[in-house]
């Protein structure tokens, strides 16, 4: 099994900053399958990214996705207010898919 | 709009069984594989199961095969999730959630509902 890293756990930012979250697999994630998603307390995720790079439908193009092989990034170039949340990686190039564990972005 | 509803959770107490629905709306049900996803109260995303399009393949994830069943019913655009001999640990938010691909299975989730709580307790 994949297991995936996401670093750092917590990162305390003010709008208007860029925010870059990490994502570490185990081992090398098959054809770039990586997505991320986004999580607001109470709500449910969101598809933000896709095959490591590609934005899913409706997202803004401040969140980018990047990386290949073990080491995924998404940048989110201008912090939002709407964009404080948590944020979680997953591979599903390899059986069994895998999550990672979060990263939380806080208003510092 | 594309929209996912789950329903059927609620408290239930250990080794009892439940019954989960997730109506589908706005757009082509029978053409996309279906999921269904928890979340442990404070903990990350979990997959549970998925079924393929048109019913023909099923998969489970370890911690709940041979006590957990997918089903669907295009015909009523309805996912299913038949939870038997339920533990303490399956206390999670239960999501339904549309695979990425459509006639394709890609194990990523591009709808997902808004979530049903399961809770396992006596």
């Amino acid at each position: 099994e994949i297991v995936l890293t996401q670093s750092p756990g917590t990162l305390s930012l003010s709008p208007g900053e860029r925010a870059t979250l990490s994502c570490r697999a185990s081992q090398s994630v098959s054809s770039s399958y990586l997505a991320w998603y986004q999580q607001k307390p109470g709500q449910a995720p969101r598809l933000l990214i896709y095959g490591a790079s590609s934005r899913a439908t409706g997202i803004p193009d401040r969140f980018s996705g990047s990386g290949s092989g073990t080491d995924f990034t998404l940048t989110i170039s201008r912090l939002e207010p709407e964009d404080f949340a948590v944020y979680y990686c997953q591979q599903y190039g390899s059986s069994p898919l895998s999550f990672g564990g979060g990263t939380k972005v806080e208003i510092k | 709009q594309v929209q996912l509803v789950e329903s059927g959770g609620g408290v239930v107490q250990p080794g009892r069984s439940l019954r989960l629905s997730c109506a589908a709306s706005g757009f082509t049900f029978s053409s996309y594989g279906m999921h269904w996803v928890r979340q442990a109260p404070g903990k990350g995303l979990e997959w549970v199961a998925v079924i393929w399009y048109d019913g023909s393949n099923k998969y489970y994830a370890d911690s709940v095969k041979g006590r957990f069943t997918i089903s669907r019913d295009n015909s009523k655009n309805t996912l299913y999730l038949q939870m038997n001999s339920l533990r303490a640990e399956d206390t999670a938010v239960y999501y339904c959630a549309r695979d990425l691909g459509a006639m394709v299975i890609f194990y990523a989730f591009d709808i997902w509902g808004q979530g049903t709580m399961v809770t396992v307790s006596s």
